[in-house]
């Protein structure tokens, strides 16, 4: 069974810091994973999307590394700023059922980031 | 970049009554259609899978009479919460994707408080 652990769970930082969120995954077999944003009370926002087969993804101070073989994917946040606190949260898409678009897609619990002014 | 519209955002009803809430991808066809649910401070608990044209698979635990899916055409799926109760009360949100390599873009999520 797959299971996704962020840690840490909530994460405070003086804005300016460089800083990065961790992702875990039991099983590597997986098809793709992404960061999300979610504000409070908010839907989730695609941050990257990175596919089994690539290592890393880059947009604008975001970038997310994923090492399949290792279980781990991380996320690196440069300069941040208070704009950035929100929830972040990695998503696994299972291969388990070969090219159907149906495989199951499981969410880490998120990492709450809060970066102070 | 890709749309999900969910609708609507915030609902408060009597308990006892149905709720419908819709899901519509603006300018992609999204093959499949999850379901999820989130408590407060919580991450989201995937309550069902639906494809276009078929039964929706629901998640063990998820009672699918309680909990309608319906993803009649490739843009639109909605959850019907039927003879809610207090204990439904909960943030519903929706994500849609089209191909199994495609990224998954969420609705804004739907409120939903049952008094």
């Amino acid at each position: 069974k797959q299971e996704v652990t962020q840690i840490p769970a909530a994460l405070s930082v003086p804005e300016g810091e460089n800083l990065v969120l961790n992702c875990s995954f039991t099983d590597s077999a997986i098809y793709n994973l992404q960061w999300f944003r979610q504000d409070p009370g908010k839907g989730l926002t695609s941050l990257l999307l990175i596919q089994s087969s690539q290592r890393e993804q880059t947009s604008g101070r975001l970038n997310a590394s994923l090492d399949k073989s290792s279980g781990r994917s991380t996320l690196y946040i440069a300069a941040s700023q208070p704009g950035d606190s929100a929830t972040y949260l990695c998503a696994v898409r299972l291969d388990s059922s070969g090219y159907s678009s149906a495989s199951k897609i499981i969410f880490g619990s998120g990492t709450r980031l809060s970066i102070r002014p | 970049g890709a749309v999900v519209s969910q609708h609507p955002s915030r609902v408060i009803c009597k308990s006892g009554t149905s709720v419908k809430i819709e899901c519509r991808s603006l300018d992609f066809q999204a093959t499949t259609m999850f379901w999820y649910r989130q408590f407060p401070k919580q991450s989201l608990m995937l309550m069902a899978t639906s494809n276009e044209g078929s039964k929706a698979t629901y998640e063990q635990g998820v009672e699918k009479d309680k909990f309608l899916i319906n993803h009649a055409s490739l843009t639109l799926s909605t959850l019907t919460v039927t003879s809610a109760h207090p204990e439904d009360s909960s943030f519903y949100i929706c994500s849609a994707t089209g191909r199994v390599n495609s990224p998954l873009h969420f609705g804004n999520g739907t409120r939903l408080t049952v008094t």
